[in-house]
């Protein structure tokens, strides 16, 4: 069984302030990990994705994730945020290697930016 | 690679009646999946296809839904006897191959009455 946790189901951040989004994950086999952002009345945009290759993982428009096996975590992060950064965010776990990988998602994190 | 598309957007219907979606995945994509959606939730997987085959089912797809892909390129989801708990988001996304990116369309967004 696998299992996501998105701490926060808001988070409000400064324009231009460092943007943190918690995702912490269960699974009982090797994981792979991913973060997708989805927009009003749009479908869901793949972010980055941890495919057990590099832990430090790059993604688009400027955000990253760190997997972290020991702390079972997978957070999103960008140095800087902008106003185009306010959406809802998804931390989403799947089995490692394909095979049956339907994605398990968490709740979600909603990213509200201050001007 | 013109990406998933749904139809229709929007479906608003009364209690028991019978509604069809459709989703048309992104060319050659052998994989195709469906989520459901309620407001202030992530989606939940309800199953997926390796071209025609379903392979997965969760349990939240009762008996009521039903699912098909016929020869391997776009599918349906028809649900019957709409209940107004069925009223949500029902998302698709195909893959290129197992344990690739997934790729969602729009949605299809119900009411039920």
């Amino acid at each position: 069984a696998q299992s996501v946790t998105q701490l926060g189901s808001h988070v409000s951040v400064s324009e231009g302030a460092l943007v943190l989004l918690r995702c912490n994950y269960s699974s009982s086999v090797p994981p792979y990990l991913f973060w997708y952002v989805q927009y009003p009345n749009q479908g869901l945009q793949l972010l980055l994705k941890y495919t057990s290759v590099a832990t430090l993982v790059k993604g688009i428009n400027g955000f990253e994730a760190e997997f972290k096996k020991s702390e079972t975590s997978f957070h999103l992060t960008k140095p800087s945020a902008h106003m185009s950064d306010a959406a809802e965010y998804f931390c989403a776990v799947s089995k490692a290697g394909g095979g049956a990988d339907g994605l398990t998602f968490g709740k979600g994190t909603h990213l509200i930016i201050q001007p | 690679d013109t990406g998933v598309s749904q139809n229709p957007r929007h479906k608003i219907t009364k209690r028991g009646q019978n509604v069809t979606f459709r989703c048309d995945p992104i060319s050659e994509h052998n994989r195709l999946y469906w989520y459901r959606q309620t407001l202030g939730q992530g989606p939940e997987f309800l199953t997926y296809f390796q071209n025609e085959a379903q392979l997965e089912k969760s349990r939240l797809l009762s008996d009521r839904f039903s699912a098909e892909r016929p020869k391997g390129s776009f599918s349906t989801l028809e649900i019957q006897r709409t209940e107004q708990g069925d009223s949500a988001m029902y998302l698709c996304a195909s893959s290129l191959e197992p344990g690739q990116t997934q790729y969602f369309g729009p949605g299809t967004r119900l009411l039920v009455l």
